[in-house]
């Protein structure tokens, strides 16, 4: 049974990056799928941030694009976020999932990321 | 900029029926924007329920379902259960792997 969980700060300074990884287990890792981003402000709905492919496809929501970097490490089956020049907009409980069919169906359980000084 | 229209809420008495809509500000919703839905409850992650419109996810009930109505991509619930209580939401594929979320629906079941 493949499993997605993020991991990384709680707390980042504005101006400053916030950096995520999310740790793939069962299955065949983190090669021959989609990785995707997506995150939700307290109390908001959800926004894609983006997607990558275990290949090093990227594709990001236009809106974040500009400050937005993916990677991925087939070797440790994780794949990451890095988000530059945070702002408090930028707080959110941040997901990882599996894009597969053009869906999202296997989530991460989420992590908070608060951009504060 | 495109832009996911949902209906904010609905009430659903148990074992009713309820239809949640997907459109765009500018356009109609097809089958090439792939529509997929997911259910939230508070605190939890989304748990996807739909995909390629109409497909139900693995272990997913029966009394969802997920079809075009019109200009739009809808979700019924037939039958609706307590614990069908939740957010919904719908995602549309805008293409080049671009995914544009809506704001959700609050369902309540009373």
């Amino acid at each position: 049974q493949l499993q997605v969980q993020e991991s990384g700060p709680g707390l980042v300074k504005p101006s400053g990056t916030l950096s995520l990884y999310c740790a793939v287990s069962g299955g065949s890792g983190t090669r021959n799928n989609w990785w995707t981003w997506i995150r939700q402000p307290p109390g908001m709905g959800l926004e894609y941030i983006g997607e990558m492919h275990y290949d090093g496809i990227t594709n990001y929501n236009p809106s974040l694009k500009s400050r937005v970097t993916m990677s991925v490490d087939n070797s440790k089956s994780q794949f990451s976020l890095q988000l530059n020049s945070v702002t408090a907009a930028d707080t959110a409980v941040y997901y990882c999932a599996r894009g597969v069919n053009n869906a999202f169906d296997i989530w991460g359980q989420g992590t908070m990321v608060t951009v504060s000084s | 900029q495109t832009v996911v229209t949902q209906e904010p809420s609905f009430s659903v008495s148990p074992g009713g029926t309820v239809t949640l809509t997907c459109g765009l500000n500018s356009g109609s919703v097809s089958t090439s924007h792939y529509p997929s839905w997911y259910q939230q409850t508070p605190g939890q992650s989304p748990r996807a329920l739909i995909y390629k419109t109409n497909s139900r996810f693995s272990g997913v009930p029966d009394r969802f379902s997920g079809s075009i109505l019109g200009n739009k991509a809808a979700l019924t619930i037939t039958g609706a259960q307590a614990e069908d209580e939740s957010d919904y939401y719908c995602v549309l594929f805008m293409g080049s792997g671009i995914y544009v979320f809506g704001a959700g629906t609050k369902v309540t079941v009373l």
